[in-house]
């Protein structure tokens, strides 16, 4: 099993809907989370960090399941700049080696 | 407040050459790491520098090697370059444990 699944999509929405990401972590250890966002060959840039909590920056919901072991990304009311890759970041205790998931692919059209 | 700058922006290059790749971190980052992504893969860990010292590095063979300087800033040196080298090497910077930021990165091209 990988350590940081995502599911590689493409999600393909129209503007303004809502779409939900997750991605789902194997170490148990893993303490804190991000998810970043990359458009197509540039570097990746951060989105919002993913608190126990969970919270809200906008549009944008992150969650944190432990108990399941995943994350989740929730965007409402998608924009057409809202295409890109986003990417599920991973820290485990004591590393200070991020791992990052492969990226899902979120295309939303007109 | 500059962001991570890296260069060249591109570099081209043939098999069995070597190339130096050049990142310069935030102000006050003394953390440096690099990634190799290539088309359609996800972002590949290549090594850690902190403090001038290597402290980790990912799955790769020893031709992947590279340094950190007094200022922070770091070099990525790949030698005997194969084509499964061209790819886009990234590098991010980070004060102690917060997250980390991405410089644009070089593309490589190995023909």
């Amino acid at each position: 099993r990988k350590e940081v699944e995502q599911d590689p999509g493409p999600f393909n929405v129209p503007e303004g809907a809502t779409v939900a990401f997750n991605c789902t972590y194997s170490n148990s250890a893993s303490q804190s989370f991000f998810w970043y966002r990359q458009d197509c060959r540039k570097e990746p840039k951060l989105l919002m960090s993913v608190y126990s909590s969970g919270n809200e920056d906008g549009r944008f919901t992150a969650q944190l399941n432990r108990a399941s072991q995943y994350i989740s990304l929730l965007i409402r009311d998608s924009k057409l700049s809202d295409s890109a890759t986003y990417l599920c970041v991973v820290n485990t205790g004591g590393s200070y080696i991020p791992t990052f998931g492969r990226g899902t692919s979120l295309i939303v059209h007109p | 407040e500059a962001g991570v700058t890296q260069s060249p922006t591109h570099l081209i290059k043939t098999r069995g050459q070597q190339a130096t790749l050049r990142c310069s971190p935030i102000s006050g980052h003394t953390s440096v790491y690099w990634y190799q992504q290539a088309l359609g893969l996800g972002l590949q860990f290549l090594l850690w520098y902190d403090e001038g010292e290597e402290r980790n590095r990912g799955n790769f063979p020893p031709r992947f090697s590279g340094r950190q300087f007094p200022n922070y800033s770091s070099e990525l040196n790949v030698n005997a370059l194969e084509l499964e080298d061209s790819a886009l090497y990234l590098c991010a910077s980070k004060r102690g444990t917060d997250t980390q930021y991405f410089g644009p990165g070089t593309r490589l091209t190995v023909l």
